[in-house]
């Protein structure tokens, strides 16, 4: 079945402590993003890859860092999470930067 | 201004009705048009896909998209209770850059 993995889909965590929010997808696509949603603001794009070791910043990245060492993989790291990073992520890919994006369930994240 | 504006609603419909979501837009540079459907606790899906001015029909969903008032919209026929979701309108520019609404809150009443 083809699918966006995302892990963990919930995670409560503490201001500073570095987390990574892992993503795999297996449709063998060369574009893949990282979104995160809020109420009243829809879905902003944080950083998006449009090929291995091709990464570049999207509308929001501050706070937030991404790699791509394999094509399937694209995990976002929070290096000193806070409390405005609250919300709900979403990772998705494509075949390529101009066609629909398939998204994977999200991981909400929380903050203290 | 926002890019891509969108009614977040709630729009309430009875069972059977048309519903019906629109979204302008005012960068002439997008040129694909999406509508994407969200349930509560999921990602978005993908419903219609479209990029030239007219309408697109899947089944019971219709896309219309009008490149000259900058204006697009999703027609669900025959609403069913399963229908009630967030619809989200995206687009996507000619270099790439994809803009998403902020969503429409649909419920649909048996």
């Amino acid at each position: 079945e083809a699918q966006v993995t995302q892990n963990p889909r919930y995670l409560i965590t503490v201001t500073g402590k570095k987390l990574t929010v892992t993503c795999s997808q297996n449709m063998n696509h060369e574009y893949m993003s990282w979104y995160r949603q809020d109420p009243g603001l829809g879905l902003r794009q944080i950083y998006y890859s449009m090929n291995v070791e091709v990464t570049d910043k999207g509308d929001v990245p501050e706070g937030y860092k991404v790699s791509r060492k394999e094509k399937r993989n694209f995990p976002l790291i929070l290096e000193s999470p806070s409390p405005n990073q609250t919300s709900l992520y979403f990772c998705a890919s494509s075949l390529s930067r101009d066609q629909p994006q398939h998204f994977g369930d999200g991981t909400r994240l929380s903050i203290l | 201004q926002k890019e891509v504006e969108q009614d977040p609603g709630p729009l309430s419909v009875p069972e059977g009705a048309i519903v019906s979501l629109n979204c302008t837009y005012s960068n002439s540079a997008f040129q694909y048009f999406m509508w994407y459907r969200q349930y509560s606790r999921k990602g978005p899906e993908l419903l219609m896909y479209t990029y030239s001015s007219g309408n697109k029909e899947d089944g019971r969903f219709t896309a219309q998209v009008d490149k000259s008032s900058k204006y697009i919209s999703l027609f669900i026929r025959d609403s069913q209770p399963s229908d009630s979701a967030t619809y989200l309108c995206a687009m996507i520019q000619s270099w790439g850059k994809l803009q998403f609404g902020a969503g429409t809150q649909v419920v649909v009443t048996p």
